[in-house]
């Protein structure tokens, strides 16, 4: 079935270290999204990225990375400069325009040892 | 970002049609009104969007009044798997792709 998959489900990250989400589609979109969720919260947009290398920064890019070397896959890096790691990470794809909807993927869930 | 405004949570009977409402009184031209659910522990789930004309899928209804100032989706028979947070939400075309930006939404439970 085609979808989002995104690894791992939970991940656990000691201060001062980078970390890496994986997030990988199979539905042929050209546009791929990055969103924090924080407790009792809607989401914000990270990052977002309409073609291969090429991206944008969200609401709140800051401590944050991402890049689009292939198509299907769009890997976010917490680093060590978000100060706040700790959160629901969604990641979603989408074709491209105002009037289509974005499918998303379970979540990984991030917390800080 | 033109902003959406929700009830904090609302109850329905299960098989009884739940109406939730949105008022989006900044909505501009070519805002598209997005409606998403997110059950705990996953990911959004896309329900229903439409433009000025009253829209109808599988999953739920959507109507938007003449003026564009609000909008109500309507689940015509709630089950216990309606029981979500359902987030109403502007989408604006950018210069690079359409953004969803969500506010809080509204919690709404299902009793049997």
């Amino acid at each position: 079935d085609g979808g989002i998959t995104q690894s791992p489900k939970y991940l656990f990250r000691k201060e001062g270290q980078n970390v890496t989400l994986s997030c990988e589609q199979n539905l042929n979109h050209d546009a791929m999204y990055w969103y924090r969720q924080d407790p009792g919260q809607g989401l914000r947009l990270i990052y977002y990225s309409q073609i291969v290398n090429d991206f944008q920064k969200g609401d709140i890019a800051e401590g944050y990375s991402v890049s689009r070397e292939k198509k299907e896959s769009f890997p976010l890096t917490v680093t060590s400069a978000q100060k706040n790691p700790t959160a629901f990470y969604l990641c979603a794809s989408s074709l491209q325009g105002p009037n289509q909807p974005q499918h998303f993927g379970d979540g990984t869930r991030l917390s800080i040892l | 970002d033109a902003k959406t405004t929700q009830p904090n949570s609302m109850e329905s009977n299960e098989e009884e049609p739940v109406h939730l409402p949105c008022n989006h009184s900044t909505i501009s031209g070519t805002d598209y009104i997005h409606w998403y659910r997110q059950l705990p522990s996953q990911g959004p789930e896309y329900v229903i969007h439409g433009l000025t004309s009253n829209v109808n899928n599988r999953m739920a209804s959507l109507a938007i009044a003449e003026d564009r100032k609000s909008s109500t989706l309507i689940l015509h028979r709630a089950t216990l798997r309606d029981a979500a947070v359902y987030y109403c939400i502007l989408t604006k075309p950018m210069e690079y792709g359409n953004k969803l930006v969500f506010g809080a939404g509204t919690i709404l439970r299902v009793k049997s």
